[in-house]
């Protein structure tokens, strides 16, 4: 089976910007969750969704957004991008919560 | 709160020597608690689980209610096991992981 997937793999955008990051789940998996990883944070939640239904949400600013497809693909969105964002995102699949997740390889966010 | 805390940001041992990287936790109910390995230069992946009770590249983690740990413990230390260990929590019928801030350990030849 392919792993998760998460395109693109580096980004650098620049202050106000926004973004989209994607993330392709494991066949077969329904439940996709996104983590911020930083240095000084560690990892954080930021969404859970199952079956196209947000189940979860971190502690983050509305500037931080996702949503799942029918095929379970999941796309989140970074509005007015702020330095702090800058950040390593990671997103993971399971079959049903609160199965072993699976992490994609991440997508590192550089805001200038 | 939801808490995992990982008290050692790194630990240093010699290869042959025993390894024990702690993790505590704080939540209100009965949490699955879980390792996760990150290797260099590779993805987040999980280690083993409390409720699987295996052991896996000969580490093991007991969940201890009453202290509300789940210490990781290998006897012997291999080079290849220098990693980043994330100690984490999940509460019931979701997918949110609560991730402690890690522990780098480094197995010296």
């Amino acid at each position: 089976k392919a792993g998760v997937t998460q395109t693109p793999r580096y980004l650098i955008k620049t202050r106000g910007q926004q973004v989209t990051l994607s993330c392709s789940p494991i066949s077969g998996h329904r439940s996709v969750s996104w983590y911020q990883q930083t240095p000084g944070q560690g990892l954080q939640f930021l969404f859970e969704y199952f079956s196209e239904t947000q189940r979860n949400k971190g502690n983050f600013p509305g500037r931080f957004s996702g949503r799942q497809f029918s095929n379970s693909r999941s796309e989140m969105n970074v509005s007015t991008l702020e330095l702090g964002d800058s950040a390593l995102y990671l997103c993971a699949s399971s079959l049903v919560p609160p199965y072993e997740q699976y992490f994609g390889p991440g997508t590192r966010l550089t805001v200038t | 709160a939801q808490r995992v805390t990982q008290p050692e940001k790194l630990l240093s041992v010699f290869k042959g020597a025993p390894v024990e990287l702690k993790c505590n936790y704080s939540y209100s109910g009965s949490p699955e608690l879980f390792w996760y390995v990150q290797y260099s230069r590779q993805r987040l992946q999980l280690l083993l689980r409390h409720i699987s009770r295996e052991s896996i590249k000969g580490f093991t983690a007991d969940l201890n209610k009453g202290e509300t740990s789940f210490h990781l413990k290998k006897p012997f230390a291999q080079e290849e096991d220098s990693a980043m260990y994330y100690c984490a929590l999940i509460g019931t019928n979701t997918d949110k992981l609560i991730f402690g801030t890690g522990t780098r350990l480094q197995v010296f030849p």
